[in-house]
């Protein structure tokens, strides 16, 4: 089983809706969960971390179920610029705890 | 501003030339990151450093080796390139745990 899994989509949507993506981690230990954003050909860039209790970010929604172990990412009102690969991302302890392991990302095409 | 630069941006090589990509940050980061990407596997680790003269193998290190003689700089060393190490080279840095990474715009690596 991967350590972090996700649908890699990709998820075609038209402006205005509104897409929600998962993703699975299989350390019942991962204490840091962050979504990133990767552009065609450009690094990845963070876009939020995700924080027990829930957090939002303007259009962008994160949640965190430690029973289930996932993590969700919700985006309303797609925009076009919003196209692009999002990583779900999970730090690795008990002993690596900065180490962070991706997963391979979920794309997403908004279209008009 | 901080930043965190790699370099050469793009590079093709021969197979079994020995190959050093830069990697230089201005964060004053402790925890620096080499990942290669390729498709339908994402990010994977290569190698990572917690400080000076620290350094780790992640999940993918065989035919790589790193060196970490300062804060800002993990040259990363293809001993004998293969066809097999072609893939896209993003460097990273991270303050500690439950912070964001900062990635470098990547190096492209061509072996032929």
């Amino acid at each position: 089983r991967k350590e972090v899994e996700q649908d890699p989509g990709p998820f075609n949507v038209p402006e205005g809706a509104t897409v929600a993506f998962n993703c699975t981690y299989s350390n019942s230990a991962s204490q840091s969960f962050f979504w990133y954003r990767q552009d065609c050909r450009k690094e990845p860039k963070l876009l939020m971390s995700v924080y027990s209790s829930g957090n939002e970010d303007g259009r962008f929604t994160a949640q965190l179920n430690r029973a289930s172990q996932y993590i969700s990412l919700l985006i309303r009102d797609s925009k076009l610029s919003d196209s692009a690969t999002y990583l779900c991302v999970v730090n690795d302890p008990p002993y690596n705890t900065d180490k962070l392991i991706f997963g391979t990302g979920t794309r997403l095409q908004v279209f008009p | 501003d901080a930043e965190i630069t790699q370099s050469p941006r793009h590079k093709i090589t021969e197979t079994g030339r020995q190959v050093t990509l830069a990697c230089h940050q201005t964060w004053n980061h402790n925890n620096m990151f080499w990942y290669r990407q390729d498709l339908g596997h994402g990010l994977r680790l290569i190698h990572y450093s917690y400080g000076v003269q620290d350094t780790n193998k992640g999940e993918v290190s065989d035919g790589y080796s790193v060196s970490r003689s300062n804060t800002e700089d993990l040259p990363l060393t293809l001993e004998s390139a293969a066809s097999s190490q072609t893939s896209v080279y993003f460097c990273a840095s991270s303050e500690g745990t439950n912070t964001e990474a900062f990635f470098g715009q990547g190096t492209r690596l061509t072996v032929v």
